[in-house]
């Protein structure tokens, strides 16, 4: 149980495009869900939190503008990268929460902007 | 002083040795603690979680020091499949939901 559905696995874009990745809770309603983002031999880092039905929340220096977040079902969040720049190349994974589960994640998206 | 931190690494044990990781949070508010791991460029998936008791899975024992803020985790038995980054992870006291990562601690089991 609580599976996280991630897609696209890979993608590789040309610089100034827009790339939209989708996070779906497979077997479970998640109300919460959260995107990071990880750079080569780093940690994750908390990019935002996404709220079903209301404003997700950025972590500070995240701009929201950039990188759009929408979670309008109780099982769908969707990250969208803007106008991507070849430093936005990172491996991008979303997770969500279910009580006694713990945080499942994503299979992770791999950006490359070229 | 980062929110969660690990001890840097890498690990490198021969097959059969016992190795323990450590762990610091700066947040004496933080409730929840666990241990990921994570295979190269693959998603973290949960080893287990951390209780204020201590609890073992196996071959893995984890404890928790909440005077001191410190978590570790022993492997015993290393296993060459057991050659994977170990995510410390607590959860932010401003937000249950939310939870912060430690930079890791890379393990490598040799033949």
């Amino acid at each position: 149980g609580a599976v996280v559905s991630q897609h696209p696995s890979r993608v590789i874009c040309k610089s100034g495009t827009s790339v939209k990745i989708e996070c779906r809770s497979l077997d479970f309603q998640a109300t919460t869900m959260f995107w990071y983002r990880q750079f080569p031999k780093q940690s994750l880092m908390l990019m935002a939190t996404s709220n079903e039905g209301s404003k997700a929340t950025y972590e500070q220096g995240v701009e929201k503008d950039k990188f759009l977040i929408n979670h309008a079902s109780l099982t769908l969040s969707t990250l969208t990268v803007t106008s991507a720049h070849p430093e936005d190349s990172s491996f991008y994974i979303c997770s969500a929460k279910r009580q006694g589960h713990g945080y499942t994640f994503g299979s992770g998206t791999r950006l490359t902007v070229v | 002083r980062k929110e969660v931190e690990q001890d840097p690494g890498p690990f490198n044990v021969p097959e059969g040795a016992t190795v323990a990781f450590n762990c610091t949070y700066s947040n004496s508010a933080s409730q929840s603690f666990f241990w990921y791991r994570q295979d190269c460029r693959k998603e973290p998936k949960l080893l287990m979680s951390v209780y204020s008791s201590g609890n073992e899975d196996g071959r893995f024992t984890a404890q928790l020091n909440r005077a001191s803020q410190y978590i570790s985790l022993l492997i015993r038995d290393s296993k060459l499949s057991d050659s994977a980054t170990y995510l410390c992870v607590v959860n932010a006291p401003t937000s249950y939901d939310k939870v912060i990562f430690g930079p890791g601690t890379s393990l490598s089991v040799i033949p």
